[in-house]
């Protein structure tokens, strides 16, 4: 089974700090991407990679960068948090290829930033 | 514009009836891809079903079948015989082309009562 791991479940920031959010796949895929959920809106891309040190700005990049040094590994920064940067942050991975390759998501990192 | 429209915030349904969730789409690219995914409280993405655009029957996973229409542009869930841990949230998403994003709706919550 293909796993997409999460360093944390819950986080909370303080406004300013740097935070890195981490994640890791098993299964050798060449897509990760990173979204956040918010109520009502659904989840929308920050950055997705297709390869490693490729990385291309989704719908919402403002206020994050991304770092993919290794293939299994793709993490998201935010250089200074702010209060509007509170949500759920998903990490997803899938092959490349054919349309249909489902992703598949990690458990989420809850993000607090007070 | 949006490119995926769930209507549905929330949906109450009996246990062992059957429910339809409301997808609707918008693109101009011949080929595309649906999905659907579940998430429950725990916060992992489940994929359910998917459907290509040039597939010309409707797809179907066990309980779960996919009601495509695609001169109206819907992709309706169907969950049929429900059961209690069928209680979650509910995304459609769009992948259009070769692209490798995927386009998500704002979202149904389901609750099934015993």
């Amino acid at each position: 089974d293909v796993k997409v791991t999460q360093s944390s479940r819950y986080l909370v920031k303080r406004t300013g700090e740097k935070v890195f959010l981490e994640c890791v796949q098993d299964m050798d895929h060449e897509n990760m991407f990173w979204y956040r959920q918010d109520p009502g809106l659904g989840l929308r891309l920050i950055y997705f990679s297709y390869d490693v040190k490729m990385k291309e700005k989704g719908d919402i990049p403002e206020g994050y960068s991304v770092s993919r040094e290794k293939k299994e590994r793709f993490s998201l920064i935010l250089e200074s948090a702010s209060t509007n940067q509170t949500s759920m942050y998903l990490c997803a991975s899938s092959l490349r290829g054919l349309a249909l390759h489902e992703q598949y998501f990690g458990p989420g990192t809850r993000l607090t930033v007070t | 514009a949006q490119k995926i429209t769930q209507t549905q915030p929330g949906m109450f349904v009996q246990e062992k009836e059957a429910v339809t969730l409301d997808c609707t789409y918008d693109t101009s690219d011949p080929s595309y891809g649906l999905f659907w995914y579940k998430q429950p409280s725990s916060g992992e993405m489940i994929f359910l079903i998917y459907q290509g655009s040039y597939d010309q029957q409707n797809a179907t996973e066990g309980r779960y079948s996919l009601n495509f229409q695609k001169a109206r542009k819907s992709a309706n869930l169907v969950i049929s015989a429900s059961q209690l841990g069928d209680s979650a949230m509910y995304f459609c998403a769009m992948r259009e082309g070769n692209d490798y994003k995927l386009s998500f709706g704002a979202g149904t919550t389901v609750t099934v009562r015993a």
